[in-house]
C-alpha cells in the first residue's frame, strides 16, 4: 500500500507566479489536510478537505491560496501570485476517515516550495 | 485554543545514553497524543500514538505514556543510536475536529 505521494518534491516559482502542490492520499483514505512549515518552525494547519467539500479551511489564508479535493484525481493546493514569504514546505496529510480524534494521520514527503 | 510544548532542542547526546523529550499539552476534551518523526529532507513519519489516559505508546525502542493528571506525554528511550538523529514533534488531536496541533519540534542529535 503506497503512501501519501506529493509531488513536485521541489518547486522553484518566481514571485508573481502561481504555485500547484499536489497530494495523492494513501489508497481507502477520503480525508485529505494540507499544513505548512516554515522553516525551523512546527507544522501549522491550513485546510482539511474530503471528497469535493471543504471541511475546515480555518488556517489558511483568506488571499492567494486555495484547496480542492475533486471527486477523481489528486487534491491541489493553489497559491497564485506567490510572494517570498510564501518559501515553506507543505505537507499533505491523509485519513481513512474514521471520524473522531483517533483518525491517524499519515503524512506525505512534502513539497519544498522556494520562490526567488 | 488548543497548544503543544515541547523542550527546546538542540539536544545532543551520545550513543547508547537515554533520552526524554518532554512535551505538555493544553486540550479541550480527551485528545489523542502522537509522536511524529522527521529525518532529514524528508516527511514526517508518525512514531508512535496514545488515545486514552495511561496508554502508553512504544515503536523502535521509544515510549511515551498519556498522562492526564499532568497533561503530559514525554517520549523516552533507554538507548539511542545515530540513526535516531532527526527532529520529533509532539501533536495532538483533540474532540471532533481533525486538525492536528503540533508543536515546535526538538532537533535530537546523536554522536558516536
Amino acid at each position: 500500500n503506497a503512501g501519501v505521494m506529493q509531488n513536485p518534491r521541489h518547486l522553484v516559482r518566481r514571485r508573481g507566479q502561481e504555485a500547484r502542490l499536489r497530494c495523492s492520499p494513501m489508497k481507502g483514505h477520503s480525508h485529505v489536510y494540507w499544513y505548512r512549515q516554515l522553516p525551523e518552525e512546527g507544522l501549522k494547519f491550513m485546510v482539511y478537505l474530503q471528497k469535493e467539500n471543504i471541511i475546515d479551511e480555518s488556517g489558511m489564508p483568506k488571499e492567494r491560496f486555495s484547496a480542492e479535493f475533486p471527486k477523481e484525481g489528486p487534491s491541489i493546493l493553489r497559491i497564485q501570485q506567490v510572494v517570498r514569504g510564501d518559501s515553506a514546505a507543505y505537507f499533505c496529510a491523509s485519513s481513512p476517515g474514521q471520524g473522531g480524534s483517533t483518525d491517524t494521520q499519515y503524512f506525505g514527503p512534502g513539497t519544498r516550495l522556494t520562490v526567488l | 485554543g488548543d497548544s503543544v510544548t515541547q523542550m527546546e532542542g538542540p539536544v545532543t547526546l551520545s550513543e547508547e545514553a537515554f533520552l526524554t523529550i518532554n512535551c505538555t499539552y493544553t486540550a479541550t476534551g480527551y485528545p489523542s497524543l502522537f509522536w511524529y518523526v522527521q529525518y532529514p529532507g524528508e516527511g514526517l513519519q508518525l512514531l508512535l500514538k496514545a488515545t486514552k489516559a495511561d496508554d502508553k505508546g512504544s515503536n523502535k525502542g521509544f515510549e511515551a505514556t498519556y498522562r492526564k493528571e499532568t497533561t503530559s506525554f514525554h517520549l523516552e528511550k533507554g538507548s539511542v543510536q545515530v540513526s535516531d538523529s532527526a527532529v520529533y514533534f509532539c501533536a495532538l488531536v483533540s474532540g471532533g475536529y481533525q486538525k492536528v496541533t503540533f508543536g515546535t519540534g526538538t532537533k535530537l542529535q546523536v554522536i558516536p
